[in-house]
């Protein structure tokens, strides 16, 4: 079945370093492909996507690219701020008639000043 | 606010009670998902919906878990019998889709639920 995997946390990391979450994918067919981020108190929000090989999604200064060979879709800032601190999830929609979401377990990010 | 809605966001009930959920989902968007979140997981899928149709289900969800969607706008989400192991967040997610389009699913902020 479709699988998501994701770098385990916690990560703490300095305002202003650079950030990278790794997520590789097991899926049927073409996927699409996303990170949701859950900031403290607050519910699941869509930060970016990608729907085919080689798209980039990009939203807020971060950035993802799916990569088919490798299966993978890391997420990547090049400056965090303090306002970054959430957990982020990587997940998956498989297609081909199949609608729902399989997520990873999530990283939790602290930025501290 | 025009998102997803959920109600109660809390619930505390006793083990054997029965509990339902409310979802509303978008105005517009005819595709409704429940999604099971437990402490240090990810959401996982429960069922979906089309409309008013109920057309896939997980696993996870068993006999004593049912959902439906009258008329095709809110949902609810109903558990008979709670056990501990039901104490999770509750998620439900809507989007707008055709045919095997896979759009984006925007989620409501969940209800939360301990069974003591």
């Amino acid at each position: 079945g479709d699988s998501v995997t994701q770098m385990e946390g916690p990560v703490t990391l300095s305002e202003e370093a650079f950030l990278t979450i790794n997520c590789t994918y097991t899926a049927t067919g073409y996927p699409s492909l996303f990170w949701y981020v859950q900031y403290p108190g607050e519910g699941l929000q869509l930060l970016l996507k990608a729907t085919k090989a080689d798209d980039k999604g990009s939203n807020k200064g971060f950035e993802a690219t799916y990569r088919k060979e490798t299966t993978s879709f890391h997420l990547e800032k090049g400056s965090v701020q303090v306002s970054d601190s959430a957990v982020y999830f990587c997940a998956l929609v498989s297609g081909a008639g199949s609608y729902q979401l399989t997520f990873g377990k999530g990283t939790k990010l602290s930025v501290i000043p | 606010d025009t998102g997803v809605s959920q109600n109660p966001r809390h619930k505390i009930t006793k083990r054997g009670q029965n509990v339902t959920f409310r979802c509303d989902p978008i105005s517009e968007h005819n595709r409704l998902y429940w999604y099971r979140q437990t402490l240090g997981q990810g959401p996982e899928f429960l069922t979906y919906f089309q409309n008013e149709a109920q057309l896939e289900k997980s696993r996870l969800l068993s006999d004593r878990f049912s959902a439906e969607r009258p008329k095709g706008s809110f949902s609810t989400l109903e558990i008979q019998r709670t056990e501990q192991g039901d104490s999770a967040m509750y998620l439900c997610a809507s989007s707008w889709g055709s045919g095997d389009q896979q759009e984006t699913q925007y989620f409501g902020p969940g209800t939360r639920l301990l069974v003591l």
